[in-house]
């Protein structure tokens, strides 16, 4: 079945720092690939997404390239701040057209300091 | 547009008991999911609906886990009875039917489940 494996955390870095959380998937055919957010007290938001080989998802400074020939789908952030701290998750969408579902990885908890 | 809503935020409740959880999707949206997070694991699937049919709750621990979604649009998630281990966020989310162009799905804030 579909599973996608996340880097263990936590991660620890201080602002401005450079930001590389791994996320490789397993699944059969091409699913969509997403990466949540889920802020201190929030839900799960949505960062970015990316539904085909070599599409990059970006948002607010974060970006993530689907790689099909490694299967992954690593986020990257050039320079983080203290308001990036969360949890980041990484997941996949079977999405056939009439069952789509999300298959998430564990999560990863990222703290900036100042 | 108003997001995913659910209710309770929090709740507290010694084993054996019952609890119930409700969520409200977006408004169009044709499919449901309720997910099961616990602390340290990324959310699990429990069940998923389209409009008010079953599409997928071969993860739902069926002997205490029951959920419903009349008329096809708000959802009622219940456990009776609870064990310590239900202890978890429980995510509502939806999706245009079939998820859309790209099965993105759009989370409620959760809620949280402490079973003493």
């Amino acid at each position: 079945g579909n599973s996608v494996t996340q880097m263990e955390g936590p991660v620890t870095l201080s602002e401005e720092a450079f930001l590389t959380i791994n996320c490789t998937y397993t699944a059969t055919g091409y699913p969509s690939l997403f990466w949540y957010v889920q802020y201190p007290g929030e839900g799960l938001q949505l960062l970015l997404k990316a539904t085909k080989a070599d599409d990059k998802g970006s948002n607010k400074g974060f970006e993530a390239t689907y790689r099909k020939e490694t299967t992954s789908f690593h986020l990257e952030k050039g320079s983080v701040q203290v308001s990036d701290s969360a949890v980041y998750f990484c997941a996949l969408s079977d999405y056939t057209g009439a069952n789509s579902k999300l298959t998430f990885g564990k999560g990863i908890t990222l703290s900036v300091r100042p | 547009e108003a997001g995913v809503a659910q209710s309770p935020r929090y709740k507290i409740i010694e084993k054996r008991q019952s609890v119930a959880f409700w969520c409200n999707p977006i408004s169009g949206h044709a499919t449901l999911y309720w997910y099961q997070q616990i602390l340290g694991q990324g959310p699990k699937l429990l069940i998923q609906f389209q409009n008010n049919g079953v599409v997928d709750d071969s993860q739902l621990p069926k002997d205490r886990f029951s959920a419903e979604r009349l008329k096809g649009v708000d959802s009622t998630l219940k456990i009776q009875p609870a064990k310590l281990e239900d202890s978890a966020v429980y995510l509502c989310a939806s999706a245009p039917r079939g998820g859309g162009e790209t099965g993105e799905l759009f989370f409620g804030e959760g809620s949280r489940l402490t079973v003493l």
